[in-house]
Order: structure tokens, then sequence, then C-alpha cells
């Protein structure tokens, strides 16, 4: 079954980075654009960034544009979202979710989710 | 950019049939799809391409979606039922798009 599994969230101050990891199971990763989607304590759902299954085409939103970068690593199964210059407003459960067609898109499997606060 | 509006609550007795909106400029000309959300998990695809149900996901949830609306229809209610409910479409200029979220009350 399709598994994904984020890691790596935590308590970081204002400007700090915090690198986040999916690692997934269950289907053939390297053939599948992936994403990952936030969600602010008490509030909705914020799509953030995908990267195509070879990993040459990538896409943010505005809001992380510049500070964050989005990454994969097939051999590992593996995606990977960096994040820098971080702010408060980046306080969000974070969630890896697997990207179903193409120009008109959806996620099929969203992992259970990784905490970042930003707060000093 | 491009926006996504839905009510932020709808209530429904049990057994009763829910409807939920989802608004945007020609949104009929895009497909849209909709997540389930209980508290504490991750959201659950219920609906894709306008009125695609992913296996496991029972036939009392169906789509539609026309001019500058998609609705998602829980028919037969149950408290099982209850949650938050996202629409969601993609556009090309801004990527993933989500609306604000539904909270379903089944009372």
């Amino acid at each position: 079954q399709v598994q994904l599994v984020e890691s790596g969230g935590g308590l970081v101050k204002p400007g700090g980075s915090l690198r986040l990891s999916c690692a997934s199971s269950g289907f053939t990763f390297s053939d599948y654009y992936m994403s990952w989607i936030r969600q602010a304590p008490t509030k909705g759902l914020e799509w953030l960034s995908y990267i195509s299954s070879s990993g040459t085409a990538i896409y943010y939103a505005d809001s992380v544009k510049g500070r964050f970068s989005i990454s994969r690593d097939n051999a590992k199964n593996s995606l990977y979202l960096q994040m820098n210059s971080l702010r408060a407003e980046d306080t969000a459960v974070y969630y890896c979710a697997r990207r179903r067609g193409s120009s008109s898109y959806y996620f099929d499997y969203w992992g259970q989710g990784t905490l970042v606060t930003v707060s000093s | 950019s491009y926006e996504l509006t839905q009510p932020p609550s709808v209530s429904v007795s049990p057994g009763q049939t829910a409807s939920i909106t989802c608004s945007g400029d020609k949104l009929g000309d895009k497909y849209a799809c909709w997540y389930q959300q209980t508290p504490g998990q991750s959201p659950v695809l219920v609906i894709y391409q306008d009125t695609k149900r992913p296996s496991g996901i029972p036939e009392r949830f169906s789509g539609s979606n026309s001019g500058n609306t998609a609705t998602l229809t829980i028919s037969g209610t149950q408290a099982m039922d209850e949650a938050d409910y996202y629409c969601q479409v993609s556009d090309s200029s801004t990527g993933g798009v989500f609306g604000g979220g539904t909270k379903l009350t089944v009372l």
C-alpha cells in the first residue's frame, strides 16, 4: 500500500532553516510528480510546490518562492523541502502528497504531516 | 491569482443530503476535486476530476461542476461524514489552489 512518511519538523527561530523529508513506499516513486502542502493551525490547506517525476520541472507558490526549495532522490524514494528564512507565518503542519493528473491535477495520497513551529 | 470560495459551515440532519459548494471564475472549465479532513487526520481525496470517486469512497459521495460552481453532494449523510471539506483545482499560472474549507456538521 502507498505510504508517505514526513520527518524533519520541529521548533526553529525566525530566520532559521529546516529541511523536511518524505519517505515513500508502496509505489514506483520515480513515476510520479510530488508536492508539498501545508496547513497552519486551525487554518485551511495551502499548496506550496511540486516537482516532476524526473526533478526537472519545479513550481512554487508565491508565498514561498525564493525561500523554499523542493527536491527529490528517486534512488532513495524520497522527497525533500529545504526551508530558509523562516517566518512565524510558516508555522504549520507540512504534508507531502502524490500528485496525479497533468495540467489539471489532484493529490491522491498524503502523508501524516510534520509540524514546523517558527518561534523565538 | 485564482481564488475558490466555500461557505464556512454547512449543517445537515442524519440521513439527509448535504451539498457543499465551491465557487470560482469559470470553475466549470477546470477539473475540481474534493478532500475530506477529520480532526487530527490528513486530508483524504473523495472526488476527483469533478465526478469520479477513488476506490474505497462510498457511493453517497458525488460531485458536479458547471459554470462558476462545483458541488460536493453527500446523500444519506452519516455521523462519520462530519468533517472539514476542501475543494481544489490547479491553475497554470498559480499552481494548486484550495478553497478555504467547509465544516460539515451532522446534527
